[in-house]
């Protein structure tokens, strides 16, 4: 089964960009399809966008084209999701999920709360 | 963007009922579908793949179904630890993309 760990919570300023990690153990990194999707205050689930380790491309929700960047390190099985220019808007849980190959379904990281004030 | 409709939004049901909750897709979505629990501060939990696949450990009393665009989620008997926000999820085409969420209350 596979686990994932992210790092802690974050505040930031708008206007400025947040790196969130997850790292991943338990299962086959490189070919796992890690995705990231946030959950703003008492709202639903947004996927934000993806990657394959193994073939290191990533694809994105038109919404985050160009304002987030998804990379995986397969050395450390550890993805990475940056979000650039930070509004209040983007306070929210960001969660990562990691998918086996072999599955149609996710596994989830505990989230991390991305809390943007000045 | 494949669209995903969930109904009812929210369920008010007691222990015991049987519940369902239908998801449906804006195109054809095949069998790419997922089901998932969220409780309040917690991360999802996936139920169930493959739209009919009950993912291990889930207990036998939630089950799937469904192919193409309509979909459901039943649970024959509710428990109290099933009071939660469920979500349906397609792969199918990308983006990836959610339903609303279907919040099961207690009647």
């Amino acid at each position: 089964q596979v686990q994932l760990v992210q790092s802690g919570a974050e505040v930031k300023k708008p206007g400025s960009s947040v790196k969130v990690s997850c790292k991943s153990s338990g299962g086959t990194f490189r070919s796992q399809t890690i995705s990231w999707v946030r959950q703003a205050p008492g709202q639903g689930l947004e996927w934000m966008g993806r990657i394959i380790p193994v073939l290191d491309i990533a694809n994105y929700t038109p919404k985050f084209q160009g304002r987030v960047t998804i990379t995986a390190d397969k050395s450390t099985s550890t993805a990475y999701m940056e979000m650039r220019s930070l509004t209040s808007d983007d306070t929210a849980v960001y969660y990562c999920a990691a998918r086996p190959s072999n599955s149609r379904g996710d596994s989830w990281g505990q989230g991390t709360l991305v809390t943007v004030s000045s | 963007d494949v669209q995903l409709t969930q109904s009812p939004s929210p369920l008010s049901a007691s222990v015991g009922d049987k519940v369902t909750i239908t998801c449906r897709a804006s195109q054809n979505i095949n069998d790419y579908l997922a089901w998932y629990q969220q409780k309040p501060g917690m991360a999802p939990k996936l139920l169930i793949s493959g739209a009919s696949s009950l993912d291990s450990g889930v207990a036998p009393r939630f089950s799937g179904s469904g192919s193409g665009t309509d979909f459901t989620l039943i649970i024959t008997s509710l428990q109290p630890e099933d009071f939660a926000t469920y979500y349906c999820q397609q792969s199918y085409s990308s983006p990836w993309t959610f339903g609303q969420g279907t919040k099961v209350e207690i009647k």
